[in-house]
């Protein structure tokens, strides 16, 4: 089984810098999947980690240490659309259904 | 290409009702897969398919009946709603073990 844990909710200021970290024990591990989720919306896809170390696509960031079952996605220069629900997503090793277990979500408010 | 798309976006029933979610990809993806979402409860998956005519059951599969028998369509059932199935449902698909593509919900209130 799976357990994921990501903090509820955190603030941030316009132009920061802001990590959100998530952490899992599994039986099994075969990658990591951050989603970003506005109010009333669809998940959308970020990023995908599944060995050690930094992925990075613009202001966007994940890391990945499997040998101490831990993420964090690190959002930089926040602008006010970044508020959002931010979603971590692990991948068990035997899963030939590509099903992913899901924290409960991390809800970031960027003020001005 | 509307990628994920679910009918309907908002629904009403009543305790013992039953009802069918329709979700249809049109980026050829072999796997679908059903999730439900409650507050501080993240994405559950209910039910998943990695191709036409299987499906397996994920998490929480009770309540929920599923078919595949199109590649493009994956149905969701349920056959007598509950209260505790009041929540906002999800269907996603993926090209293999790629990144999961959702759709935009249905939001379902069994009174």
């Amino acid at each position: 089984g799976q357990n994921i844990d990501q903090p509820t909710e955190m603030t941030a200021t316009e132009g920061a810098i802001v990590q959100i970290n998530c952490t899992y024990q599994t039986s099994g591990f075969n990658g990591l999947f951050w989603y970003q989720q506005h109010a009333g919306e669809a998940p959308t896809f970020l990023s995908y980690n599944v060995l050690d170390g930094l992925e990075e696509k613009g202001r966007f960031s994940s890391f990945l240490s499997r040998s101490k079952g831990y993420s964090y996605l690190l959002l930089k220069e926040l602008q006010m659309k970044d508020s959002a629900s931010y979603l971590c997503a692990v991948r068990d090793a035997d899963n030939a259904g590509n099903m992913l277990t899901f924290g409960g979500g991390t809800r970031l408010m960027v003020k001005p | 290409n509307a990628g994920v798309t679910q009918t309907p976006k908002f629904r009403v029933l009543k305790t013992g009702q039953s009802m069918t979610l329709l979700c249809a990809q049109d980026m050829n993806h072999e796997y679908m897969y059903w999730y439900r979402q409650d507050p501080g409860m993240g994405l559950r998956l209910i039910h998943y398919s990695v191709g036409e005519g299987t499906t397996a059951k994920g998490e929480v599969p009770d309540g929920y009946n599923v078919s595949r028998l199109k590649k493009q369509n994956f149905l969701l059932g349920l056959e007598s709603a509950a209260p505790s199935q009041t929540s906002v449902y999800f269907c996603a698909s993926s090209l293999g073990t790629d990144e999961q593509y959702f759709g935009p919900g249905t939001r379902l209130t069994v009174t």
